[in-house]
Order: C-alpha cells, then structure tokens, then sequence
C-alpha cells in the first residue's frame, strides 16, 4: 500500500533563517506532488505541483521554492523565512489525473 | 466570487441529527468532485468521491449536480466522531489542479 511521509512535524523557526521540509512516498511510482499551506482558520492553499523529477509548477508567487531531485521525494524550501510563511504546510499526492489526494500528516511552521 | 463555495457554518446538531452541508463551483469544465474531512490541526483525510449519479457510503450520502455547479454531503444519524470540518474539493480538467472550500465546522453533540 501506499504512504506519504512529511516532517518534521512541529517547526518554530526565527524570521530570516532558511527553511526545508521532506516528503517522501512509497509503495507508487510516478507520483503527482503537491505542497499545500493552510493559514490558521483558512482553507487549503496550492502551493507547488509536480508531475515528475525536476518538474516544478508554482501556482502563487512567494517567499519558497520546491524541487523534486528523486521520483519520490518533494522537498519545499526557502532561503529567508518572513512571518507570513507561518502555517500548516501540507504535502499530498495522486495518481493519475484527477484522482484524489492523500495527504502527509503535515508540518506546523511558526516564524517568530 | 470563490472557486469553491461552502456554508460557512459552524453547524451545531444533536447525536442522532441529519445533517446536510453543500458547495458551489465556478468552473463548469471541472471533472472531478471529492469530500474531505479534517479535524483540529490534522490532515484532511478523503471521505468520498463525488459521482454525477450520487453515492452513498453508510451514514453519508454525496450528491453533484453539474447543471447547477452544486455538491452536497448528507450525513444521517449524526454521531459525536462526526465532528470535524468538512471540505469540499473540486479538480479541473487538467488534474493538477485542485481547489479547496474553505471548509464546513460541524459540531456534534451528546
């Protein structure tokens, strides 16, 4: 079966300082990846999609960056973390075109 | 106007209520419909797909009306598990992308 493993799970982090999470799959391959942030009180907001290695689209202008250096593996990042990157961030994947989501048990940023 | 439109809620029901939540969507081509539900500082877990024909999964029944660009969740016999926010989902033609509402809360109580 598959799984999607995200972490770390709890992250406070000062203003200014860099910023990388981790997501992995397994048990499929291929994967269509997503990171997702949702502020507090908000809904899910589509950061990131990937359809394959080194395939990255950006569905909103802002302060990170993701890459996919393996089949499996989604990794969002930022070099200066601003307050406004506090959130619950949220890596997911699918299979084929529309199907559902799955997503990982998430990461709560706080930038302080 | 939203993508995805929910109730905005909170919904507060006894043990035992029926309960019905619905959703509007803006993109006519969209192809495919899900209900996810997510509780407190957890990730949203998928609750059912949602069919043209309407489906049911036990206590929850799923209805879309492409015509009208609505979904609806019914949930009978409420029961306290049962709360948690509800999101309806919506993905586009191309699959990638894929909107979220902002979520129904429902509280159930004893």
């Amino acid at each position: 079966s598959q799984t999607i493993h995200q972490w770390p799970a709890t992250l406070v982090q000062p203003v200014g300082s860099p910023l990388s999470l981790e997501c992995t799959v397994e048990g499929t391959s291929n994967p269509n990846l997503y990171w997702y942030r949702q502020a507090a009180g908000r809904g899910l907001q589509l950061l990131f999609y990937s359809v394959g290695i080194g395939q990255i689209s950006s569905e909103v202008p802002q302060n990170l960056s993701a890459s996919r250096p393996q089949d499996r593996q989604f990794i969002l990042s930022s070099k200066k973390l601003l307050l406004s990157d506090s959130g619950f961030y949220l890596c997911a994947w699918s299979g084929a075109l529309n199907e559902k989501l799955f997503f990982g048990s998430g990461t709560q940023l706080s930038v302080l | 106007r939203k993508e995805v439109e929910q109730d905005p809620g909170p919904f507060n029901v006894p043990e035992g209520a029926t309960v019905a939540f619905n959703c509007t969507y803006s993109n006519s081509a969209s192809q495919s419909f899900f209900w996810y539900r997510q509780d407190c500082r957890k990730e949203p877990k998928l609750l059912m797909s949602v069919y043209s024909s309407g489906n049911e999964d036990g206590r929850f029944t799923a209805q879309l009306n492409r015509a009208s660009q609505y979904i609806s969740l019914l949930i009978r016999d409420s029961k306290l598990s049962d709360s948690a926010t509800y999101l309806c989902v919506v993905r586009d033609t191309g699959g990638f992308k894929t909107i979220f509402g902002a979520g129904t809360r429902l509280f159930v109580k004893a």
